[in-house]
């Protein structure tokens, strides 16, 4: 049981938005900035998305972070099948003797 | 280049030890918190342990405390996680990883863990 939650699975079709939820509570997400990890089939995690809605160097500007209380979405614009990915949320938790606390990630299939 | 390769990964019998090994190049090692992250298959993403750039302070999540020992050796840039009385639990691809501010940026690709009788 992972201390975010996300959904399990999100999809769409070439071009278009999507969005992913991760929800948490006022110790972690309520608290903190949220970072967003892309995991492509067979890879590590690399980052995507930190504090809350900057994107790393390289990253393109179809990803995007927001946050609003407790709760974070991702958003994918013009959705392309290389983005067909595990997307992982990530907040530092005040309550977890001070550490990251992970969503339980979600799969993006690019139908 | 900046990156982190880890190594010592395998398959081990449930109560025997193993030895993760995390060498980091392009980069000053000794200026970061390092960490562990672990992931059982088909699962999400779980912490494991971290140690800060001087090795003074070091955490562990509640499911490793008293079982694995984290390290590192600035000298060599190299990160240590000992695993010992290891469970079937615990089978799962361990990630090193650099954090600054909380945030993971850089990645090993991932060191693989099975244990199984």
């Amino acid at each position: 049981q992972s201390v975010l939650t996300q959904p399990p699975s999100a999809s769409g079709t070439p071009g278009q938005r999507v969005t992913i939820s991760c929800s948490g509570s006022s110790s972690n997400i309520g608290a903190n900035a949220v970072d967003w990890y892309q995991q492509l089939p067979g890879t590590a995690p690399k980052l995507l998305i930190y504090s809350d809605n900057q994107r790393p160097s390289g990253v393109p500007d179809r990803f995007s972070g927001s946050k609003s209380g407790t709760s974070a979405l991702l958003a994918i614009s013009g959705l392309q099948s290389e983005d067909e990915a595990d997307y992982h949320c990530a907040a530092w938790d005040d309550s977890l003797n001070g550490h990251v606390a992970f969503g339980g990630g979600t799969k993006l299939t690019v139908l | 280049e900046v990156q982190l390769v880890e190594s010592g990964g395998g398959l081990v019998q449930p109560g025997g030890s193993l030895r993760l090994s995390c060498a980091a190049s392009g980069f000053t090692f000794s200026s970061y918190w390092m960490h562990w992250v672990r992931q059982a298959p088909g699962k999400g993403l779980v912490w494991v342990s971290c140690i800060h750039s001087d090795g003074t302070k070091t955490k562990y999540a509640d499911s490793v405390k008293g079982r694995f020992t984290i390290s590192r050796d600035n000298a060599k840039n190299t990160l240590y996680l000992q695993m010992n009385s290891l469970r079937v639990e615990d089978t799962a691809m361990y990630y090193c990883t650099r954090s600054s501010s909380g945030t993971y940026w850089l990645w090993g690709q991932g060191a693989l863990v099975t244990v199984s009788s």
